[in-house]
């Protein structure tokens, strides 16, 4: 079975830019999750999608967002770029929707390192 | 709010021997999940261990395994007989999620 991919691998931006970010889950997995990775805040919950809807969303502005599609693939969003954005975002995908509660292992795609310039 | 802390951004450890990695945690929930996830250099992250909140056998896989205290909210990794492959960046994960700043062990020759 494919594993989570995820698209582009590697993206070069300037600030005041806008960028997409996508990832295919593992087939038969429903959840998406979307992550930022930095070296000095470690791995931060952007959003989850399940079914299409977004179910649980992390603490960021208003300029990162998503969307996930009937196939369960996922997009990113990141509007107006900034230089605090140069981050890897990883996407991972799970059966089910992850709640406090569930038992839910994310399997994890390569990431997209995004650097703004 | 839920909280993952791991205290430790790097250790090192030499091939062979034993090493511990700490994390604590908070959360109001009184049935979770915590995991241990393995990001070796530039490949992707992957599950560990995982612990069900309600089982008070401690999880073990191979050479990895845990020590769960629940009432302190501590769920530290123990890694026995480290290999060079060991080396990786160690997340530490509640069910929510949420996820630890990460521990970067480094397993030396």
């Amino acid at each position: 079975k494919a594993g989570v991919t995820q698209t582009p691998r590697y993206l070069i931006k300037t600030r005041g830019q806008q960028v997409t970010l996508s990832c295919s889950p593992i087939s038969g997995h429903r959840s998406v999750s979307w992550y930022q990775q930095t070296p000095g805040q470690g791995l931060q919950f952007l959003f989850e999608y399940f079914s299409e809807t977004q179910r649980n969303k992390g603490n960021f502005p208003g300029r990162f967002s998503g969307r996930q599609f009937s196939n369960s693939r996922s997009e990113m969003n990141v509007s107006t770029l900034e230089l605090g954005d140069s981050a890897l975002y990883l996407c991972a995908s799970s059966l089910e929707s992850g709640t406090a509660q569930s038992y839910n292992e994310q399997f994890f795609g390569p990431g997209t390192r995004l650097t703004v310039l | 709010a839920q909280t993952v802390t791991q205290s430790q951004p790097e250790m090192s450890v030499q091939e062979a021997e034993t090493v511990t990695l700490s994390c604590t945690y908070d959360t109001s929930e009184s049935n979770y999940y915590l995991f241990w996830y393995k990001q070796p250099p530039s490949r992707q992250m992957i599950l560990v261990i995982r612990q069900e909140a309600y089982k008070q056998q401690n999880a073990t896989e191979n050479r990895f395994s845990v020590n769960f205290q629940k009432a302190a909210k501590s769920f530290s990794l123990k890694i026995s007989d480290s290999q060079l492959g060991d080396t990786a960046m160690y997340f530490c994960a509640l069910s929510g999620p949420r996820f630890g700043a990460g521990t970067r062990l480094t397993v030396k020759p």
